[in-house]
């Protein structure tokens, strides 16, 4: 069975970047697709983008360049950079799996973060 | 972009009711529309894709209908256990969008 887990500093300062790690288990990283998914507090779902085992990657375009991801299959994880945080950008963040970069078949639990001084 | 419109936000029906969710795309999508359920404090969990493909482990009870614009999701008879709040979500191209969710109760 797939594991995610999520990692990261659950607190960020306005202005600086948010980094976060997808730690999976249970399979290879390849040749899926890996997204990250948010939810600000008591709001819906924001696919934020995701990052292809060979490494490319696709992102909402709404983040223009605030975004950064990047696959490591020797460690069997990736991550997301997300920088000039603001107190929008305060979520829980979810890592997933897709098949296809289509729909997601497994999740991470999430990990809350926070974006305040 | 796309944007995904469910309806209604939230319901309230009686254990054994029959519930439907609808979720309209603003341009069309066929079949690339899948459903989540998320219980409170937890990671969404795919119910269908395709439209109307039942996920591996899925009660029966949920079952996916549309093509194009309009799609809906139906619990045929709603247990408490699917207390949960759902979202529909297009994946023809990207970016991938979720509509805003309908949040299910027990009356």
């Amino acid at each position: 069975q797939v594991q995610l887990q999520e990692s990261g500093p659950g607190l960020v300062k306005p202005s600086e970047t948010l980094s976060l790690t997808c730690s999976v288990s249970g399979d290879s990283i390849s040749p899926y697709y890996w997204s990250w998914i948010r939810q600000p507090p008591g709001k819906g779902l924001e696919w934020i983008g995701y990052v292809y085992y060979s490494g490319s990657t696709n992102h909402d375009p709404s983040l223009k360049s605030r975004v950064t991801m990047s696959v490591d299959t020797s460690r069997n994880h990736f991550s997301l950079n997300l920088k000039s945080v603001t107190a929008a950008d305060t979520a829980v963040y979810y890592c997933a799996r897709s098949r296809t970069g289509q729909y997601f078949d497994f999740w991470g639990r999430g990990t809350p973060v926070t974006v305040s001084s | 972009d796309i944007q995904m419109t469910q309806s209604p936000s939230s319901l309230s029906a009686s254990v054994g009711d029959r519930v439907t969710i609808t979720c309209r795309a603003s341009q069309g999508i066929s079949k690339y529309l899948a459903w989540y359920q998320q219980k409170p404090g937890k990671a969404p969990k795919l119910l269908i894709y395709a439209a109307s493909a039942l996920q591996s482990g899925v009660p029966s009870r949920f079952s996916g209908s549309g093509s194009g614009t309009d799609f809906t999701l139906t619990i045929s008879s709603l247990q408490p256990e699917d207390v949960a709040s759902y979202y529909c979500q297009k994946y023809n191209t990207a970016p991938l969008t979720f509509g805003g969710g309908t949040k299910v109760e027990i009356k």
